[in-house]
């Protein structure tokens, strides 16, 4: 079946830009969440949505960070006014629930690259 | 400060041989901790995860160990492949309201024929 997929795979974008990251996770999980990777680091938390409850935003590193789940089910990660300190992977993950024993299913990542 | 702190950063080993990737933890309370393989440029694939009841878990070639009382994690490769190079990711969650679940900054691990 289809897994969580992201897009882009890749996005080059200039320092000031607003870019705009896509996740579709596995269809019926209730849970989707926002990771990023910097190189060589451990994956970072950013946002966690389950069902129809406010998400829970507390990883957001500034308030130039914002997400959106419509309908339940697709996910836009928006970033504005890019820095290169935002060059990083960003990963997401669904799962049916939230906590054990759901299992977070990721999906490739989208490679952000500010120049 | 709930961290968790995996070793070695890297690892080199022959094909066929085993090897043992460590993980310590600090966050409480403790809820689970999960063991993923990372592919390069790929997400994270789970292999493992153990709540605080559980001290051994296999899945195939890889066995993951949870010591709750000394808050460490062990996870056991044998008879390497060279499909198994790839980042190895310690997870721990904790149960308190809200969401907290903090990833290990990984093992490299190479696998050389």
């Amino acid at each position: 079946g289809a897994g969580v997929s992201q897009s882009p795979s890749n996005k080059v974008t200039e320092k000031g830009k607003d870019v705009e990251l896509r996740c579709d996770p596995i269809s019926g999980h209730t849970a989707l969440y926002w990771y990023r990777q910097s190189l060589g680091q451990g994956l970072e938390f950013l946002i966690y949505f389950q069902g129809n409850s406010a998400p829970d935003k507390s990883g957001l590193p500034s308030d130039r960070f914002s997400a959106e789940r419509t309908g339940g089910s697709v996910s836009t990660l928006t970033i504005q006014r890019t820095q290169q300190e935002d060059s990083a992977v960003y990963l997401c993950a669904s799962s049916t629930g939230q906590g054990a024993p759901y299992e977070q299913y990721f999906g490739p990542g989208t490679r952000l690259t500010v120049t | 400060k709930n961290q968790v702190e995996q070793s070695p950063q890297s690892l080199i080993i022959l094909e066929g041989k085993n090897c043992t990737l460590q993980c310590n933890y600090t966050v409480s309370p403790f809820s689970n901790l999960r063991w993923y393989k990372q592919d390069t440029g790929r997400g994270p694939v789970s292999l493992t995860i153990m709540t605080f009841s559980e001290n051994t878990k296999s899945n195939g070639r890889y066995t993951a160990t949870l010591d709750a009382d000394t808050k460490q994690s062990s996870l056991h490769i044998t008879a390497s492949q060279l499909s198994d190079s790839a980042s190895y990711i310690c997870v721990v969650s904790s149960n308190t309201g809200g969401f907290k679940t903090i990833f290990g900054a990984g093992t490299r691990l190479f696998v050389k024929a």
